[in-house]
């Protein structure tokens, strides 16, 4: 696509609940980025897949984040039995290099 | 390790005044240097990007930064704030190769008054 497109944009769950985000990149882009954005805390990067290499997952916050990307294009973020600190904005990016990395609008999710 | 430091979290000018946001950086070695903006409910937006070369440089709508390396420095200008620069600024510093992921700031947030 023209763009990094993330889905959903908004989800509301409950403590407990699992979650899945998706995040579709750029087509052709070998790189792929998950970063979590609470509020005043900046951009938390939580893992980096490049191509066909081992993702990096040093980011993840806890054994509850888990991601995978399929086929070299499309990520999914798996949240499980969250919690009300798990609200945040979850972005993506992909990027040929990183240094032009393209990041989609997020996904908001809010923990009640 | 990598760390970039926005040292205000909140700045407020007048439209068609000037504007200067912070950003420091720690890095081992020569830095990409970069300036996002992120609007209300958007993702993020790249305004400029230093990857070597001259040490001023231009982006969009208007904003330029200078790099300063004996000040760990990249501090992101305007000359004429318009009510529609009101966002969230992030400076972000990355690898000089491969793919390791941007650091960032925590953000500033920009507000204009008539």
């Amino acid at each position: 696509g023209a763009g990094v497109s993330q889905s959903p944009s908004n989800k509301v769950t409950e403590k407990g609940k699992d979650v899945e985000l998706r995040c579709d990149p750029i087509s052709g882009h070998t790189a792929l980025y998950w970063y979590r954005q609470s509020l005043g805390q900046g951009l938390e990067f939580l893992i980096y897949f490049q191509g066909n290499s081992a993702p990096d997952k040093s980011g993840l916050p806890s054994d509850r984040f888990s991601a995978e990307r399929t086929g070299g294009s499309v990520s999914t973020l798996t949240i499980q039995r969250t919690q009300q600190e798990d609200s945040a904005v979850y972005l993506c990016a992909s990027s040929l290099e990183s240094r032009l990395a393209v990041f989609g609008a997020g996904s908001r999710l809010t923990v009640l | 390790a990598q760390s970039v430091t926005q040292p205000d979290i909140h700045i407020t000018v007048s439209e068609g005044a000037s504007l200067e946001l912070r950003c420091n950086y720690s890095y081992g070695a020569t830095p990409y240097l970069f300036w996002y903006v992120q609007s209300p409910g958007q993702g993020l937006q790249l305004l400029l990007k230093y990857f070597s070369g001259d040490t001023l440089v231009q982006g969009i709508k208007g904003f330029e930064a200078e790099f300063k390396r004996s000040q760990s420095s990249f501090n992101l200008r305007k000359p004429s704030v318009h009510w529609s620069d009101a966002a969230e600024y992030f400076c972000a510093v990355g690898a000089l190769s491969g793919n390791t992921p941007l650091v960032f700031g925590k953000g500033t947030r920009l507000s204009v008054i008539a």
